[in-house]
């Protein structure tokens, strides 16, 4: 089945530091693929996209390059912030060319704290 | 902007009783969704709706729960006899439908959440 595999938490930056937080993922079809933060105490936000192979999402300065050959899309931000310090999901959704729905599967979600 | 919104933020029942926790979905959106996140896991999916019916659910969303859209804007989710493991942080999303570029993609908004503690 589908699934989403992302690197383990916590991480922990200093301000201005670079991040990544990988991500892996198993899926038949088209997937789009999808990173979503979670700020504490709120619910979830959708943080960038991509829907296509060789895609680049990006937002906020993040960045994220849905690669099919390695089946990942690695999150990625060259100067991270205090305000980062969040909770970061990984998601995939399947979607047929007929358009048809498909529910959002999620990694387990890295923790990233940002000290000053 | 358009937003989900979901009441109640919190929810505290008693073991064995019902709770309803509603969602208001985005308005020109077709597709609704229920998810949940237990303290410190992953998000989870339990159900999909369209059309006024169930289109998927997941082995979690058994016969103890159940969803409704009464009124063409309330999108509910009903857990019938609450268990301590329903404990739960519960998200309500909504999408429409369309194309990026192309092909074909699913972008759902979700809603702030339903903190359900189950005593």
């Amino acid at each position: 089945g589908n699934s989403v595999t992302q690197m383990e938490g916590p991480v922990t930056l200093s301000e201005e530091a670079f991040l990544t937080i990988n991500c892996t993922y198993t899926a038949t079809g088209y997937p789009s693929l999808f990173w979503y933060v979670q700020y504490p105490g709120e619910g979830l936000q959708l943080l960038l996209k991509a829907t296509k192979a060789d895609d680049k999402g990006s937002n906020k300065g993040f960045e994220a390059t849905y690669r099919k050959e390695t089946t990942s899309f690695h999150l990625e931000k060259g100067s991270v912030q205090v305000s980062d310090s969040a909770v970061y999901f990984c998601a995939l959704s399947e979607v047929s060319m007929e358009g048809s729905q498909g529910n959002l599967i999620f990694g387990k979600g890295t923790k990233l704290s940002v000290k000053p | 902007e358009p937003e989900v919104t979901q009441t109640p933020s919190h929810q505290v029942t008693q073991m064995g009783q019902e709770v309803i926790l509603r969602c208001v979905p985005i308005s020109n959106h077709l597709y609704f969704y229920w998810y949940r996140q237990i303290l410190g896991q992953k998000v989870e999916f339990l159900v999909s709706f369209y059309n006024n019916e169930i289109s998927e659910k997941s082995e979690i969303f058994d016969d103890q729960f159940s969803v409704e859209r009464p009124d063409g804007s309330n999108f509910t989710l009903k857990i019938r006899s609450t268990k301590l493991e329903d404990s739960a942080m519960y998200f309500c999303a909504s999408s429409g439908f369309g194309t990026s570029g192309g092909a074909p993609y699913n972008e759902q908004f979700f809603g702030p959440g339903t903190r359900l503690t189950v005593l």
